[in-house]
């Protein structure tokens, strides 16, 4: 696709239960951010895929949130055990090299109930 | 650690320009300074960057003074479509650098 595609754009679920937000990055971009925004909120850092590198984590709230990156693109944000301050757009970014300017999806809304 | 300094809102006349300034005082001489805004509900946009030299794309112009301690963008003639939070980044041109977003200024344009 020409931009970066985030699925699901909404998902409502219940406390504890575990969900999976994926992000399809632009083709031929090498680096992948997620980024989360609470309502009304600025954008809190997660976690950031450079390549073949490890990835910077250093963003990641606890250890319920994890990320993956399979084969250099397609990437999966898990959050398990959801807990009601979860609640948040979740945003993906992508760029051609860490260096260059980073396009954002339009997010996956998450709401915790 | 917050590498920039932005007023939390501004208020600008439709038709006018509208200049946000950002402070940067402990930039580093291998960091850009960036611009992207967010309108509500939506991912963030980029606008422009630039090293030390003015720019002007489409859709802003920036300007960085001669130190590099501080810059201002600006809309030359603001919308109501420009209603938006921006936000001003340092960064490295390193491939190993993330991108991390301060609160930004949230410019409201009234008609």
């Amino acid at each position: 696709g020409a931009g970066v595609s985030q699925s699901p754009s909404n998902k409502v679920t219940e406390k504890g239960k575990d969900v999976e937000l994926r992000c399809d990055p632009i083709s031929g971009h090498t680096a992948l951010y997620w980024y989360r925004q609470s309502l009304g909120q600025g954008l809190e850092f997660l976690i950031y895929f450079q390549g073949n590198s490890a990835p910077d984590k250093s963003g990641l709230p606890s250890d319920r949130f994890s990320a993956e990156r399979t084969g250099g693109s397609v990437s999966t944000l898990t959050i398990q055990r959801t807990q009601q301050e979860d609640s948040a757009v979740y945003l993906c970014a992508s760029s051609f090299g860490g260096s260059n300017t980073i396009y954002f999806g339009e997010g996956s809304w998450l709401t915790v109930v | 650690d917050a590498k920039t300094t932005q007023p939390t809102s501004m208020d600008c006349a439709e038709g006018r320009a509208a200049n946000l300034p950002c402070n940067h005082s402990t930039i580093s001489g291998n960091e850009y300074v960036y611009w992207y805004r967010q309108i509500h509900s939506q991912g963030p946009q980029y606008i422009i960057h630039g090293l030390k030299n003015n720019e002007t794309n489409e859709m802003a112009s920036l300007i960085i003074t001669e130190d590099r301690k501080s810059s201002t963008l600006i809309l030359p003639h603001a919308t109501l479509r420009d209603t938006a939070v921006y936000y001003c980044i340092v960064r490295v041109e390193d491939n190993n650098n993330d991108m991390r977003f301060g609160a930004g200024t949230r410019l409201t344009v009234k008609p």
